[in-house]
């Protein structure tokens, strides 16, 4: 089954305690990127990657960093967390081919930085 | 500056009646519209999408319609059922390759439909 697998789910920590969100994808998919969706912004993007060492900022990268090793993975981690990156994180994958290209997104990860 | 607009948080509709939700835009260079529907516990999936060269595009009881002059596209869901109860999120890109680059997805701020018994 094609599919955007995020791990944790669910996620409380506290201030300044490092943290990595995983990603995968079993879609061979060249594109990668990280949004978060807070109350009354929708989805905003963090980090993208256009394919395996080529990373880049989005919308709000701030407090971020993500790495691209392997095609079908893209943690995004904290290095030191903050309150107001308490949120719900959605990994999405997407090819560059085809004339209907769309994004797959992940079931999300709900984080809580206390 | 919010360059994709869903100006209604939520809208209530009577099952099996029309359910339109509405997007404007304000970036001219966008050229692919989306339509991303999300459950609560789930991530956004996609739905429906329009290219600027056409001003309609039908799947099922999904319809999206683009008016490019007024920068305005609208989602028609009929007849609408109690699995459509959803938010809807609209999302644009300046290109065809809407999952990548600079150039990626620009969303709005997402719709609550509700669809009532």
């Amino acid at each position: 089954e094609a599919q955007v697998t995020q791990n944790p789910r669910y996620l409380i920590t506290v201030t300044g305690k490092k943290l990595t969100v995983t990603c995968s994808q079993n879609m061979n998919h060249e594109y990668m990127s990280w949004y978060r969706q807070d109350p009354g912004l929708g989805l905003r993007q963090i980090y993208y990657s256009m394919n395996v060492e080529v990373t880049d900022k989005g919308d709000v990268p701030e407090g971020y960093k993500v790495s691209r090793k392997e095609k079908r993975n893209f943690p995004l981690i904290l290095e030191s967390p903050s309150p107001n990156q308490t949120s719900l994180y959605f990994c999405a994958s997407s090819t560059r081919e085809g004339a209907d290209e769309k994004l797959f997104f992940g079931s999300g990860t709900q984080l809580s930085v206390l | 500056d919010q360059q994709v607009k869903q100006n209604s948080p939520s809208l209530s509709v009577q099952e099996g009646r029309i359910s339109i939700l509405n997007c404007d835009y304000t970036n001219s260079m966008f050229d692919y519209f989306l339509w991303y529907k999300k459950y609560p516990a789930e991530g956004p999936t996609f739905l429906i999408s329009i290219s600027s060269i056409k001003d309609k595009n039908e799947d099922g009881r999904f319809t999206v319609f683009l008016n490019k002059s007024a920068k305005h596209l609208s989602l028609h869901i009929v007849p609408s059922q109690p699995g459509d109860s959803a938010v809807y999120f609209c999302a644009a890109s300046p290109t065809l390759y809407s999952g990548g680059g600079a150039d990626g997805l620009t969303f709005g701020k997402g719709t609550h439909l509700i669809i009532q018994p």
